[in-house]
């Protein structure tokens, strides 16, 4: 299985609401991202986990919340967002952090706040 | 600090013709390259990865790359087009003292039939 697995596909919220986005690899890798991509751009790092630590947080507000409950699960809260947060989310897991090893991406979750 | 430049922001092709794209990167040390391919709406996928060895290097759906260390460049390469490949293609690189990839801003191929 060399599957990242994201859901939801879709998601639509207001800027008062509570919502997460839900991340998932049997790969056994030990790294896993989460980016945030514009149209036409290339994706930004928002956070690493590795070994389900936080290890790099790329001054990201506070209303991302990141989390990784295990090492197959990463979970990405979000809280009062704003309109200019609407992006495609995109998890990705690697065997190894630092750039040393190919990332496998998810499909993304494409988020509309409105 | 880690840099990736692809000049060409978007390239035109006709099907069946031969691809360049180019990636010059900058990195102090031994440098982790890759070069992945994102299908509008879809997340990233891997093309080809270059870690050391041959610099020429074979990728899926037919492309390859070569790393120059001279050029500090990893251009990627494909003999035949298909309009399958229109897409936007992402190199990156990252390596042993990095603590993360950095992606170039990207080059957005269009296939013409």
């Amino acid at each position: 299985d060399t599957e990242v697995t994201q859901t939801p596909k879709h998601l639509v919220m207001g800027m008062t609401n509570k919502k997460s986005l839900k991340c998932e690899q049997h790969m056994g890798h030990r790294a896993m991202y989460w980016y945030k991509q514009k149209a036409k751009k290339p994706p930004e790092l928002m956070f690493v986990y590795s070994y389900e630590k936080l290890s790099i947080n790329e001054s990201v507000p506070s209303r991302f919340s990141p989390e990784c409950p295990n090492s197959s699960l990463l979970n990405l809260h979000l809280h009062a967002l704003q309109p200019e947060d609407s992006a495609l989310y995109l998890c990705a897991s690697s065997r190894f952090t630092g750039g040393r090893a190919e990332a496998f991406f998810g499909q993304g979750t494409r988020l509309t706040v409105v | 600090a880690q840099s990736v430049t692809q000049p060409d922001i978007h390239i035109t092709v006709s099907e069946g013709a031969s691809l360049e794209l180019r990636c010059n990167y900058s990195y102090g040390a031994t440098p982790y390259l890759f070069w992945y391919v994102q299908s509008p709406g879809q997340g990233l996928q891997l093309l080809l990865k270059y870690f050391s060895g041959d610099t020429l290097v074979q990728g899926i759906k037919g492309f390859e790359a070569e790393f120059k260390r001279s050029q500090s460049s990893f251009n990627l390469r494909k003999p035949s087009v298909h309009w399958s490949d229109a897409a936007e293609y992402f190199c990156a690189v990252g390596g042993t003292n990095a603590g993360k990839s950095t992606f170039g801003d990207g080059t957005t191929l269009t296939v013409k039939p």
